[in-house]
């Protein structure tokens, strides 16, 4: 069982760049999210999805699109890097349905670390 | 709007003595609380949580949380610190009313001396 998979672990983009930080999880979850963490900021929500076609914005949206096609894949887009993106995201997902034993606990990828020149 | 404070940056602490990580938070009803643990280069690890019940709550590693509702406090607490607990520790708070939404702290650096 992977988890939550994220891709690529490291990327360096110049400004202006466009790419995609991909993000899977194999636990049929409905509920995923992104997070870039800043130090002393702590987790910032990006975005969020409680299923497939459903997406929307967290606390810091700005720059960043997402989709769900799939209950799997939750991809975020950076269509024009600045390098105020610096930081390392965090792809998370948990299941939906209240209240179950496991409620709010989110399970967490290993990250992507993103320099923008 | 909810928030989570964690007043500490940095804690320290000699191993095999107590430690505390605090963590304040603000919500519009009843929260629901988190405790994350994250080690070098990792994501984080879900360690504990408070939903309804009993205010002290047990979960990984020895980890344990006492729920306040007067002090909207949810510090986290171990009896006996060990070396391989020093880590950066996150409290996170999620309204019960709106339930989408995970907010983290900053974070607090633990570290645990020999």
């Amino acid at each position: 069982n992977a988890g939550v998979t994220q891709t690529p672990k490291f990327q360096v983009l110049k400004t202006g760049q466009s790419m995609t930080l991909q993000c899977a999880q194999d636990m049929n979850h409905e509920y995923m999210s992104w997070y870039r963490q800043d130090p002393g900021m702590g987790l910032r929500l990006i975005h969020y999805s409680v299923g497939a076609g459903i997406t929307d914005q967290g606390e810091v949206p700005n720059g960043y699109n997402v989709s769900r096609s799939t209950t799997e894949d939750f991809p975020l887009r950076l269509l024009s890097a600045a390098p105020s993106q610096t930081s390392v995201y965090f792809c998370a997902s948990r299941p939906v349905g209240e209240p179950t034993p496991n409620t709010g606990e989110l399970f967490f990828g290993e990250g992507s670390r993103l320099t923008v020149l | 709007a909810q928030s989570v404070a964690q007043p500490e940056d940095q804690v320290n602490v000699a191993e095999g003595n107590p430690l505390t990580v605090k963590c304040t938070y603000s919500v519009s009803g009843n929260p629901y609380l988190f405790w994350y643990v994250q080690y070098p280069n990792r994501g984080l690890q879900f360690l504990l949580k408070y939903i309804t019940g009993d205010n002290l709550v047990k979960g990984s590693y020895g980890f344990e949380a006492e729920f306040n509702k007067s002090q909207t406090s949810f510090h986290l607490k171990k009896p006996s610190a060990l070396v391989s607990d020093s880590a950066l520790y996150f409290c996170a708070v999620r309204d019960r009313l709106n339930t989408d939404k995970l907010i983290f702290g900053t974070g607090t650096r633990l570290q645990v001396f020999p």
